[in-house]
């Protein structure tokens, strides 16, 4: 069956590390996998996209990668602050035109 | 430049009403997606719309569910005879180009119906 994973549903890490999420799916073959932020109440904000022909793609402090032999993505947020504290969900679309498929998401909250 | 706008933010209904939520896109945005989020779990996707049609339904309910998109005015999904199940977050998103384009997409902050 198919599946979209996020490894950890909470993250607690101290303020000035890096946060690290894994996104892992099973029986998909994604054209590319985006990386979006939740916060309570709020709608989901695109962070990145990344394209299956793609290894890695940055922006300000984050970063994702992309592995399509592990069938993996990192989302990684560098000297992490407490306002990064929010859920990151990852999202993917199969081959050809349909739907977003989102992970459940991990929760992080960066301690100060 | 106006976000994605649904309303209203919090409805409530009891059991057997209707429910019609309300999402206006981004400017220039022609395509309209619905998702419905339930406590602890993912977002799901529900129905796709481009304006005056449904391009795909696959993952909404076959009964008491349906959606529009008219030529003038704010898509709309409409659930009848509400049951306690169908309580959670709807989120509605928009993007220029469809499904397949490798657009990311612009969320609502959301409508929670809560069914009595």
């Amino acid at each position: 069956s198919q599946k979209i994973e996020q490894n950890s549903e909470a993250l607690n890490i101290q303020e000035g590390k890096t946060a690290t999420l894994t996104c892992n799916y099973t029986n998909y073959s994604p054209a590319y996998l985006q990386w979006y932020r939740q916060d309570p109440g709020r709608g989901p904000v695109f962070l990145l996209l990344i394209r299956e022909n793609e290894k890695e793609k940055r922006k300000e402090r984050l970063k994702v990668t992309f592995d399509t032999t592990l069938k993996q993505s990192l989302f990684h947020i560098t000297a992490s602050q407490p306002a990064d504290s929010a859920t990151y969900l990852c999202a993917l679309e199969n081959s050809g035109n349909t739907p977003l498929v989102f992970g459940k998401g991990t929760r992080l909250s960066v301690i100060a | 430049n106006a976000g994605v706008m649904q309303n209203p933010r919090h409805l409530v209904r009891r059991r057997g009403q209707e429910a019609r939520l309300r999402c206006s896109p981004m400017k220039g945005h022609s395509h309209v997606y619905w998702y419905r989020q339930l406590p602890e779990e993912g977002l799901k996707f529900m129905v796709y719309l481009q304006k005056e049609n449904i391009i795909d339904e696959s993952g909404m309910p076959k009964e008491r569910f349906s959606a529009e998109f008219p030529k003038e005015g704010p898509s709309i999904l409409r659930i009848q005879q509400v049951v306690r199940g169908d309580s959670a977050a709807y989120f509605c998103a928009s993007s220029p180009t469809g499904q397949g384009a490798n657009q990311p997409q612009h969320f609502g902050d959301g409508t929670r119906l809560s069914i009595l």
